[in-house]
């Protein structure tokens, strides 16, 4: 069954330390990936996307991941954490051709000023 | 501001209640999709319109129903109400964000006592 998995439940970092979200999936084939932000109060926001290509993709807010086919991984990374990107965030993916996302558990951002 | 608009954006209700869930796509945005996330079951999906016809159908009870309007709006119908049924109910919608992307609302915190 397809799946996706965010280990850590809940992260803190420093402001202005690096930082990485781990995700990992479970499909057939490459899926469509994608990290999504969610802040109190408020929707998800799409942070990046990877469909096909470059493995390194950019995204908003100076996040980047990066898709590992051989580990089916699609990590999310900044290398300076900002106060304001206390969040939840959101691993998702959705098989090609549909629209039907499944999400990880998400992974809580503490950020100590 | 996403563009999808969700109404209301709290309420609360008793067991048995049925309560309407609204949600405005982004302009020009033809496809609505429903998300439900609680504590115990993360975000799971719901079901999918697309130009007012149902085109998919995830993990949506069977108290609960789902149309899309002439006007592409949508409703979210949940009848005879649980205490499990408390959660965020979002709302997203596709189309003009490119292919496979999903455009959140900021959601319907739906609380039952």
């Amino acid at each position: 069954a397809q799946s996706v998995t965010q280990p850590d439940i809940h992260i803190t970092v420093s402001e202005g330390a690096s930082l990485e979200l781990r995700c990992n999936y479970s499909y057939g084939a490459t899926p469509y990936l994608f990290w999504y932000v969610q802040s109190p109060g408020q929707g998800l926001q799409l942070l990046l996307k990877y469909f096909s290509g470059d493995t390194l993709v950019q995204g908003i807010k100076g996040f980047e991941a990066e898709f590992k086919r051989s580990q089916s991984s699609f990590n999310l990374r900044k290398p300076s954490v900002h106060w304001s990107d206390a969040a939840e965030y959101f691993c998702a993916v959705s098989p090609l051709g549909t629209y039907k996302y499944i999400f990880g558990t998400g992974t809580r951002l503490k950020v100590l000023a | 501001d996403s563009g999808v608009t969700q109404t209301p954006k709290h309420l609360i209700t008793a067991t048995g209640q049925r309560v309407t869930l609204r949600c405005s796509p982004r302009s020009g945005d033809l496809s609505v999709y429903w998300y439900q996330q609680s504590l115990d079951q993360g975000l799971q999906f719901l079901i999918q319109y697309y130009n007012g016809e149902e085109r998919a159908k995830g993990n949506i009870l069977e108290r609960f129903s789902a149309q899309q309007f002439p006007d592409l709006h949508s409703e979210l119908n949940l009848s005879s109400l649980e205490l499990g049924d408390s959660a965020l109910y979002f709302c997203a919608s596709s189309g003009t964000s490119g292919a496979n992307v999903l455009t959140f609302g900021a959601g319907s915190r739906l609380t039952v006592l």
